[in-house]
């Protein structure tokens, strides 16, 4: 069935490194991919989102790369800092405000 | 951008007795609503998509005779945990999504604690 792999599952930084996470899908029919941002007992957050006919996308300091013939996308989160500490969950779906299918999420802490 | 709004935040129940939870969509129509449920340190579990009008679609290992799904509006869902258990006591949360949008937006989840 539809399935995304998420790594790494922890990932802790030096405030101003660079964090990068990386997921892979399985539903070849996947064209959205949006990148969440999830703090203790809130909602998830959308920080951001690349559809299928794009390859790079970038927003300050949060860039998501798509490689669609090797279903693999991936978050960069530059010069980070203290606030960037929390879950991360990617996520596929075949877009048109369809299911979601969420990776297993990764706990980034960001050390001052 | 589009608002959801769960109520309640937070409920208490004893084993046995029934919860619902109410999933809004405050200032767009919500041709679809997910259901998902979150366990601690764990990711987002979809356990259905109800369409307005129509039956819900509940994914493969969730029992529909227990968590009922109803999408009588275009503004509401709701979700009733039958005759919960302490299992049952997760984070639960909705979303909200419409024709043309990719995004789903997101309630501000529930947590369940059954006793």
């Amino acid at each position: 069935g539809e399935n995304v792999e998420q790594h790494p599952s922890t990932l802790s930084v030096q405030e101003g490194d660079s964090a990068v996470i990386k997921c892979t899908y399985s539903d070849s029919a996947s064209n959205y991919f949006p990148w969440y941002k999830q703090e203790l007992g809130k909602r998830p957050q959308l920080i951001i989102d690349i559809r299928s006919n794009v390859g790079e996308k970038k927003d300050q300091r949060i860039a998501v790369t798509l490689n669609k013939t090797a279903k693999h996308f991936s978050l960069h989160i530059t010069e980070t800092q203290p606030e960037d500490s929390a879950v991360y969950f990617c996520a596929a779906s075949r877009g048109g405000g369809g299911k979601l299918i969420f990776g297993q999420g990764t706990e980034l802490s960001v050390k001052p | 951008g589009a608002v959801v709004s769960q109520h309640p935040s937070w409920v208490i129940c004893k084993s046995g007795t029934s919860v619902k939870i109410e999933c809004r969509s405050l200032d767009f129509q919500a041709t679809t609503m997910f259901w998902y449920r979150q366990f601690p340190k764990q990711s987002l579990m979809l356990m259905a998509t109800s369409n307005e009008g129509s039956k819900a679609t509940y994914e493969q290992g969730v029992e529909k005779d227990k968590f009922l799904i109803n999408h009588a509006s275009l503004t509401l869902s709701t979700l009733t945990v039958t005759s919960a258990h302490p299992e049952d006591s997760s984070f639960y949360i909705c979303s909200a999504s419409s024709l043309g949008f990719n995004e789903q937006y997101f309630g501000p989840g529930t947590r369940l604690t059954v006793t």
